[in-house]
């Protein structure tokens, strides 16, 4: 199976802040990275696909990079709403692997 | 509008069956791939299975493997998941989802999920 390393596990970060989340693989997946926002009770809301697709009504300050092994999830200008935990997940290979999650808090 | 509701979750014995259903709307069901995605108590995701939108493609995680079986009733618009030989660490949040297009690799829609509980 294709590992999925987030990091950092946890940020704390204030309104207006610019977060970098990163995911490494265990081996290439080329493109097939997803980013996922959850927040608590909540199902997973998809953020980008592709690496780099940003996902229909999703707002401009989140992007996304990378291929092969190392990707990295941007948000620009933290606001209040973006408060939550982040995933990744590769899509390039059965079982379909998510990263253990960045839990995004303010500071 | 999109909707996956799931249901048939509840608390059951180690080494005991559940059936998770997941009843789709809004969408043309039979051209969709079908997932169902697990998520333990603060933990992480988990991919648990998949189907094709024929049900001719159908895979499994390694930790259910032979205990689990996913089907789809492309005329009932509905999915399910087929759970036995449960285990404490099967206890979780079951999430029906939906990848957004044949090979689209990516989930579009979730449901809300539904609670199993593995308890003696």
């Amino acid at each position: 199976d294709i590992q999925l390393t987030q990091s950092p596990s946890f940020l704390s970060a204030s309104v207006g802040d610019r977060v970098t989340i990163t995911c490494r693989a265990s081996q290439g997946i080329s493109s097939y990275l997803v980013w996922y926002q959850q927040k608590p009770g909540k199902a997973p809301k998809v953020l980008i696909y592709a690496a780099s697709t940003l996902q229909s009504g999703v707002p401009s300050r989140f992007s996304g990079s990378g291929s092969g092994t190392e990707f990295t999830l941007t948000i620009n200008s933290l606001q209040p709403e973006d408060f939550a935990t982040y995933f990744c997940q590769q899509f390039n290979s059965f079982p379909m692997t998510f990263g253990l999650g960045t839990k995004v808090e303010i500071k | 509008e999109v909707q996956l509701v799931e249901s048939g979750g509840g608390v059951v014995q180690p080494g005991g069956s559940l059936r998770l259903s997941c009843a789709a709307s809004g969408f043309t069901f039979s051209t969709f791939p079908m997932y169902w995605v697990r998520q333990a108590p603060g933990r992480g995701l988990d991919y648990v299975s998949a189907i094709s939108p024929d049900g001719g493609f159908i895979n499994y995680a390694s930790s259910v493997q032979g205990r689990f079986t996913i089907s789809r009733d492309n005329s009932k618009n509905t999915v399910y998941l087929q759970m036995g030989s449960l285990r404490a660490e099967d206890m979780a949040v079951y999430y029906c989802v939906r990848e957004a297009g044949l090979s689209a690799r990516f989930f579009d829609y979730w449901g809300q999920g539904t609670v199993v509980t593995v308890s003696s």
